[in-house]
């Protein structure tokens, strides 16, 4: 299974960005990557997902480098709500198809600090 | 638009007894996940189905669990005997049936926690 590295941990001070950095030293290029988020106990919550190109919405911002190995997801203005574990998920497709199971790895604790 | 629904929520049960985990997709949606989380661990992929098929169970335990998604109603997760050891949250997704652009995001519900005494 497609693996990714996070750091176990991070800090964020209310109102600033918070950059989450995930490494892949493998993914080819069809697969895709996508972030969620685990609020304490919560089902997992959808973030942002891409392929090559940088990507924007609602919620966040999405950094890939060229050879797509550095994922950085971006919170522009980071709110004591978005204390949370974040994943990093290179998704499993199965072949043929377009759908896929995702790998959950541990994942980054991010605690935003008042 | 309601999201994922699961319930119970929340479920106790004696050792050996059974447990049945429910599960209603998003509407439109009929690709229905099911994920199983242990105590201080991360979400380990169990079952993948559409409606009426069974396309990838490679996480589900040999014995003892099964899943179903019928033509009507919800998905149903079925654990018979449980065991202490199956004590965990356990989260449906599901995605819609027409494939995008690299596939379907998946949406989770709020999770069963089952506790076995």
């Amino acid at each position: 299974d497609a693996k990714t590295t996070q750091p176990p941990s991070m800090d964020c001070a209310e109102g600033r960005a918070a950059n989450l950095p995930c490494n892949h030293s493998t993914i080819s290029g069809n697969e895709y990557v996508y972030w969620y988020r685990q609020i304490h106990s919560q089902g997992p919550q959808y973030i942002i997902h891409g392929l090559k190109n940088n990507e924007t919405n609602e919620m966040a911002s999405l950094i890939i480098t060229e050879d797509r190995k550095s994922i950085t997801l971006i919170l522009p203005h980071a709110t004591l709500r978005d204390t949370a574990v974040y994943y990093c998920i290179v998704r499993v497709a199965y072949s043929g198809g377009s759908n896929y199971k995702l790998t959950f790895g541990k994942g980054t604790l991010l605690t935003v600090n008042p | 638009n309601a999201g994922v629904m699961q319930n119970p929520r929340h479920l106790v049960r004696r050792r050996g007894q059974e447990a049945r985990l429910r599960c209603s997709p998003m509407k439109g949606h009929s690709h229905v996940y099911w994920y199983r989380q242990l105590p201080e661990e991360g979400l380990k992929f169990m079952v993948y189905l559409q409606k009426e098929n069974i396309i990838d169970e490679s996480g589900m335990p040999k014995e003892r669990f099964s899943a179903e998604f019928p033509k009507e109603g919800p998905s149903i997760l079925r654990i018979q005997q449980v065991v202490r050891g199956d004590s965990a949250a356990y989260f449906c997704a599901s995605s819609p049936p027409k494939p995008g652009q690299g596939g379907e995001t998946q949406y989770f519900g709020p999770g069963t926690r089952l506790l076995v005494l």
